[in-house]
């Protein structure tokens, strides 16, 4: 099956910090996506990102589909920011695979 | 609405009883999937339904049994569960084919197994 790797596996930073976390993949997808786990357990959606660049205030992604990785940039990180982050690709249709996670924990 | 239900939040259960977590989404999604995750680990994929048929089964044992009654429907029936079956449950659905296939997770069930 895929392998999906995820790095860092544990991230401090401190307020107001600049992050990149990175999600690597083995195989072609057809969708990739990054989620934050918020303490509660649920799965709050980042980005939709099979390929090309987004935005969305402080959290910028970009996905390199032909060399298998995506990046999810924190910019000004705020201690609402701490969590685990997750990259999930989905091969063959509808498999959604995970990796390990980033444990980002931002002090003040 | 991306909203996807699950229900109840969370169950605690004896080794020898009967009990259905339920998972429901109004966004028209023709796949629906079931995970599994234990403390400080990755969502674990259980099951898959695409058109309502069992698509992917990751050799879970039969003690959890995947139900999909309809197109906004998942269920799954839990017996005779062990203690390390403990975890968070989490469903999901997304569109199939071509376009947007972005998935949307429930809030999960919190089981304790007793």
């Amino acid at each position: 099956g895929i392998q999906v790797e995820q790095s860092p596996p544990d991230l401090i930073l401190q307020e107001g910090a600049n992050s990149t976390l990175r999600c690597n993949f083995s195989d072609s997808v057809n969708n990739l996506q990054w989620f934050h786990q918020n303490p509660w357990g649920q799965l709050i959606n980042l980005f939709y990102i099979p390929s090309g660049t987004k935005q969305n205030g402080r959290l910028s992604a970009t996905t390199v589909a032909t060399e298998r990785y995506s990046l999810l940039y924190i910019s000004s990180s705020q201690t609402t920011d701490s969590g685990v982050y997750f990259c999930a690709v989905v091969y063959n249709n509808n498999d959604m695979r995970f990796g390990a996670g980033t444990r980002l924990t931002v002090k003040p | 609405d991306t909203e996807v239900t699950q229900t109840p939040k969370h169950l605690v259960m004896g080794m020898t009883n009967k009990k259905s977590l339920k998972c429901e989404q109004h966004m028209g999604h023709r796949a629906m999937y079931w995970y599994k995750q234990k403390a400080k680990k990755p969502p674990e994929l259980m099951f898959v339904y695409s058109y309502e048929k069992l698509s992917i089964n990751e050799s879970v044992p039969s003690r959890f049994s995947p139900e999909c009654p309809n197109s906004s429907l998942l269920n799954l029936h839990l017996h005779a569960l062990q203690p390390e079956d403990s975890a968070l449950y989490l469903c999901a659905s997304s569109q199939l084919g071509a376009g947007d296939t972005e998935a949307f997770f429930g809030q999960g069930t919190r089981l304790t197994v007793v």
